[in-house]
C-alpha cells in the first residue's frame, strides 16, 4: 500500500544545533502537511505545501516540497527546548485521504 | 476555535468487549478521520468519512467499524476488542478546503 516514511525516527540534539527530518512517499502526493505533537499532546498543524519545489519558512523552521512531489523536509535552525516533540508529515493522496509519516521524535538537550 | 472532542482520555476494556469511541467536532466539517498511533509506526488511518452515512476504509480497518449518523459525530467501534488493539486513538476533522486537520486530544485504550 501507499507509504510515507520519515527519517530519522529519533534525533537528540544540543540546544542551538540544527535539525532536519525527511519525509519520503512511495507515490506522488497532491500536497504535504507538517504537524507537531508535543509530549502527551495531539498533533497540531504547522504548514501545508502544494507546489512542486515549494519552500516555506516559519521563523526558524524551513519546509521544502520536492520537485517530484514525493518527498519533503523540515529543517529547524538553532533548536530550542520548546522544539521538543514528534514531527509528522502527512501526504494527501486522494480527495480526502491523508497518509501520515512514521514521525521523527526530537529531543533537545539544554 | 475548532474543537474536536473525544469522549474519553483513558479507557480500559476487557478482551472480547464491544468498545465505542466517540468523536464530536463543532465546526461543521464534512471530513472526519480515525487514526491509531503506535510507537515507530506513526499515525495509521483506520476509517474516514466525507459525509453523513458515508465511510471509507483506511489502511488498517480490520477489527473496526465506524458510524456517522450526524455530521458532527464520528464513532469508532471495536466489535470485539483484542489486546493488539491497545493503542492511542486519534480523531481528526478537516474542513471543506481540505486544509489543516484538527485533532482531538486522543483516547488511550488498553485492552486487558
Amino acid at each position: 500500500g501507499q507509504q510515507v516514511m520519515q527519517i530519522p525516527q529519533y534525533q537528540h540534539v544540543q540546544e542551538g544545533e540544527d535539525f532536519t527530518t525527511y519525509c519520503n512517499s512511495s507515490t506522488t502526493l497532491s500536497n504535504i502537511q507538517w504537524y507537531k505533537q508535543r509530549p502527551g499532546g495531539h498533533p497540531v498543524f504547522l504548514i501545508q505545501l502544494v507546489k512542486s519545489g515549494e519552500v516555506k519558512k516559519q521563523k526558524r523552521l524551513t519546509f521544502q516540497f520536492g520537485e517530484a512531489k514525493k518527498n519533503s523536509s523540515l529543517h529547524i535552525t538553532a533548536t530550542q527546548t520548546t522544539d521538543v516533540g514528534t514531527y509528522f508529515c502527512a501526504g494527501r493522496t486522494g480527495t480526502y485521504k491523508y497518509i501520515f509519516g512514521t514521525g521523527t521524535r526530537l529531543k533537545v538537550l539544554a | 476555535d475548532v474543537k474536536v472532542t473525544q469522549s474519553s482520555r483513558y479507557l480500559v476494556k476487557r478482551t472480547g468487549e464491544k468498545v465505542f469511541l466517540e468523536c464530536v467536532q463543532d465546526m461543521d466539517h464534512e471530513n472526519m478521520f480515525w487514526y491509531r498511533q503506535d510507537p515507530g509506526l506513526g499515525l495509521r488511518l483506520i476509517y474516514f468519512s466525507y459525509d453523513v452515512k458515508m465511510k471509507e476504509k483506511g489502511d488498517i480497518p480490520e477489527g473496526y467499524s465506524v458510524s456517522r449518523e450526524k455530521k458532527e459525530r464520528f464513532s469508532l467501534i471495536l466489535e470485539s476488542a483484542s489486546t493488539n488493539q491497545t493503542s492511542m486513538y486519534l480523531c481528526a476533522s478537516i474542513g471543506p478546503m481540505n486544509t489543516e486537520a484538527f485533532f482531538g486530544q486522543g483516547t488511550r485504550l488498553t485492552v486487558v
